[in-house]
């Protein structure tokens, strides 16, 4: 069984700061895929980024980049230069190769950016 | 338009009544799945499926009932609802080439049963 685990329910960020949001995850399957994805106030899920477990390089995608600590077994999101309209609630999900693609996610992550 | 479309999009009922959620899709992915979310659970997988034929429960479909209608058409039922069952509910879709390919989300069900 896969499990996430964001600890991190609430983070605050002043405005063009970074902010780092944590996920770790337990599989025991050695192929696997994490992803981030963005949940607004509207309701919507926005996919973000997205790492590979046999990724030689992390992954970044404009202001977005996954800080992936394979032995550690953390995925963190990394968000630089924050804007108002990154506040948000953050999940964290994976998927392993047996499983049929199903994402298991974390609890979430609510942002805050500061003005 | 949207690749992924729920319907409704917002939807208050009555302890006992029988509740259809609808999802369609125009982006020709075989693979599609109901989830649901409550506060500080993340979502939950309820069923998915990977082609017309073929129909998997998942974490939490007990109260629940899908149905595939066609590649672009998965339906989630409640037979008789219970207030419990007041939740966000996503659609979403994938496709089958590989682990790198995100799943993609209609914009969710907001399901309140009084």
């Amino acid at each position: 069984a896969q499990k996430i685990t964001q600890t991190q329910p609430g983070m605050f960020v002043q405005e063009k700061e970074a902010v780092t949001l944590d996920c770790t995850y337990d599989t025991s399957d050695p192929s696997y895929g994490l992803f981030w994805y963005k949940q607004p106030s509207s309701g919507e899920m926005i996919f973000l980024i997205y790492q590979g477990s046999y990724d030689q390089q992390n992954a970044t995608e404009g202001r977005y980049s996954l800080n992936f600590q394979k032995a550690r077994k953390s995925a963190n999101l990394v968000i630089s230069a924050s804007q108002l309209g990154d506040s948000a609630m953050y999940f964290c999900a994976m998927e392993a190769s047996g499983s049929a693609r199903q994402l298991t996610f974390g609890s979430g992550t609510q942002l805050t950016v500061l003005p | 338009d949207a690749d992924v479309t729920q319907t409704p999009r917002n939807r208050i009922t009555k302890t006992g009544k029988r509740i259809m959620l609808e999802c369609s899709q125009t982006k020709g992915h075989d693979r599609m799945y109901w989830y649901r979310q409550d506060p500080g659970l993340g979502l939950r997988l309820i069923y998915y499926s990977f082609d017309v034929k073929d129909i998997n429960k998942g974490e939490i479909s007990d109260g629940y009932s899908v149905s595939r209608q066609a590649q672009a058409k998965f339906s989630l039922s409640l037979e008789s609802a219970i207030p419990n069952q007041t939740a966000l509910y996503f659609c979403a879709t994938s496709d089958t080439t590989g682990l790198n390919q995100p799943q993609h989300f209609g914009d969710g069900t907001r399901l309140s049963i009084l």
